[in-house]
């Protein structure tokens, strides 16, 4: 059990350029999350993948953001044209995805610094 | 409305000494889990405890505890006998029931805690 890897640690771009996340859930995780967190806030869902069906997308996804999970593995979050609203720390978690969400238990990565000049 | 409310934004504690941070919800539903997660200043979000709306013990997890009163809707961390490695975020999150569309889990704004050598 490795963990959930999220790369890069940082990115640092320029308003309207566009980035890529990546994120590796735990292997034998089906459930796989996005979340958004800024500065003195908590986290913030933005979506979420039950295996490679994006099952619930929050309306802070707008349509400058799109999230993959091709074949229920791997998953990137990409923003197009960012903003300097964007900054943010994106996390990813993950979860084994039997039964019940009530008391599903969800492992985070380190999450993806962005900073938006 | 506001799900989640942590009322201390920060909090110093004495080595050694028992601390509680504090957490109430809002839901109606009646089937609901609340957590506990910590953020070092890495980054990771790392789940400290759970609790369940159906479950008549709190619930403890080593020196972590939660004082669960449904009454008052409140689930408060209890660390007891901190250590410097406690200092860190600490964020309470709820997920309700188990019906599609609330699968997102909701966090609160977060308590940071410094254990004071």
């Amino acid at each position: 059990d490795t963990g959930v890897s999220q790369n890069p640690r940082h990115k640092i771009t320029k308003r309207g350029q566009n980035v890529t996340f990546r994120c590796d859930p735990i292997s034998e995780h089906n459930r796989l999350y996005w979340y958004r967190q800024t500065l003195g806030q908590g986290p913030e869902f933005l979506t979420y993948f039950q295996n490679e069906a994006q099952l619930e997308k929050s309306r802070l996804l707008s349509d400058r953001f799109s999230a993959e999970r091709p074949k229920g593995s791997f998953s990137t979050l990409e923003i197009q044209r960012t903003e300097q609203g964007d900054s943010a720390m994106y996390l990813c978690a993950s979860s084994l995805g039997q039964g019940s969400f009530t008391n599903e238990k969800l492992f985070f990565g380190s999450g993806t610094q962005l900073s938006v000049l | 409305a506001q799900k989640i409310t942590q009322t201390q934004p920060g909090m110093f504690v004495q080595e050694k000494e028992a601390v509680t941070l504090d957490c109430t919800y809002d839901t109606s539903d009646p089937s609901y889990g609340l957590f506990w997660y910590k953020q070092p200043s890495s980054g990771e979000m790392i789940f400290l405890i759970y609790q369940g709306s159906y479950d008549q013990q709190n619930a403890t997890e080593g020196r972590y505890s939660l004082n669960f009163q449904k009454a008052r809707k409140s689930a408060n961390l209890v660390i007891s006998a901190s250590q410097l490695g406690d200092s860190a975020m600490y964020f309470c999150a709820m997920r309700e029931g188990a019906v599609i569309g609330n699968e997102k889990l909701t966090f609160g704004t977060g308590t940071r805690l410094t254990i004071i050598p």
